[in-house]
């Protein structure tokens, strides 16, 4: 019964590969979201949908490509992996709203070699 | 510029010793703050979080925050930590419609 879940939780892959994260929510919630959180435990905002569309597109080189094929669900693309591109990778959801709180999945934790 | 700053990086207290975690945040409007914590290998779990009402807050596990205004600050207290409070702290602050995050600080408990 994991609130929102993501698949797979490590990956280890060679540079130049590419990759995906995936991410489902049974919280019946309409906003998801992907965070980055570096080596030095910095959490940072990659990506924002609400009910599919996509809301906030920080400054992610467009390798990084979500998508969304319904509310429940939002996916991670990654093309062409850097060394840079290690880090633990988190999806999240809630209602749209600023004070309504995000729930957040285990993580995926991706090494690129 | 940086919405949230956790002063501390990294704090050691003893089992059964109060805790207090320091946020400060810089946000013109009336802020919407939260207090997560991330254990070893785990993902984020909210502990509480203010936007209205009344400056203290209570949370899960036994924490509490309090919100001032004029120090713009939602420090994080425990009055006594146990063991399994060791995790890295977060305080985050909703600002521009996005979720962002201070840098953290690492609870290191000791017997």
């Amino acid at each position: 019964d994991t609130a929102v879940s993501q698949t797979p939780k490590y990956l280890v892959t060679q540079m130049g590969n590419d990759k995906s994260i995936k991410c489902e929510q049974n919280l019946g919630h309409d906003t998801m979201y992907w965070y980055k959180q570096d080596s030095k435990k910095f959490l940072k905002i990659m990506f924002s949908y609400n009910n599919k569309e996509l809301i906030i597109n920080e400054t992610v080189p467009n390798r990084f490509s979500p998508k969304s094929p319904d509310k429940a669900h939002l996916n991670l693309h990654i093309n062409s992996l850097e060394l840079g591109d290690s880090a633990v990778y988190f999806c999240a959801s809630s209602l749209q709203g600023a004070g309504n709180t995000i729930y957040f999945g285990e993580g995926s934790w991706l090494t690129v070699v | 510029a940086q919405s949230v700053t956790q002063p501390d990086i990294h704090i050691t207290v003893s089992e059964g010793a109060s805790l207090e975690l320091r946020c400060n945040y810089s946000y013109g409007a009336t802020p919407y703050l939260f207090w997560y914590v991330q254990s070893p290998g785990q993902g984020l779990q909210l502990l509480l979080k203010y936007f209205s009402g009344d400056t203290l807050v209570q949370g899960i596990k036994g924490f509490e925050a309090e919100f001032k205004r004029s120090q713009s600050s939602f420090n994080l207290r425990k009055p006594s930590v146990h063991w399994s409070d060791a995790a890295e702290y977060f305080c985050a602050v909703v600002a521009w419609g996005k979720l962002q995050f201070g840098a953290g600080t690492q609870v290191v408990v000791t017997p």
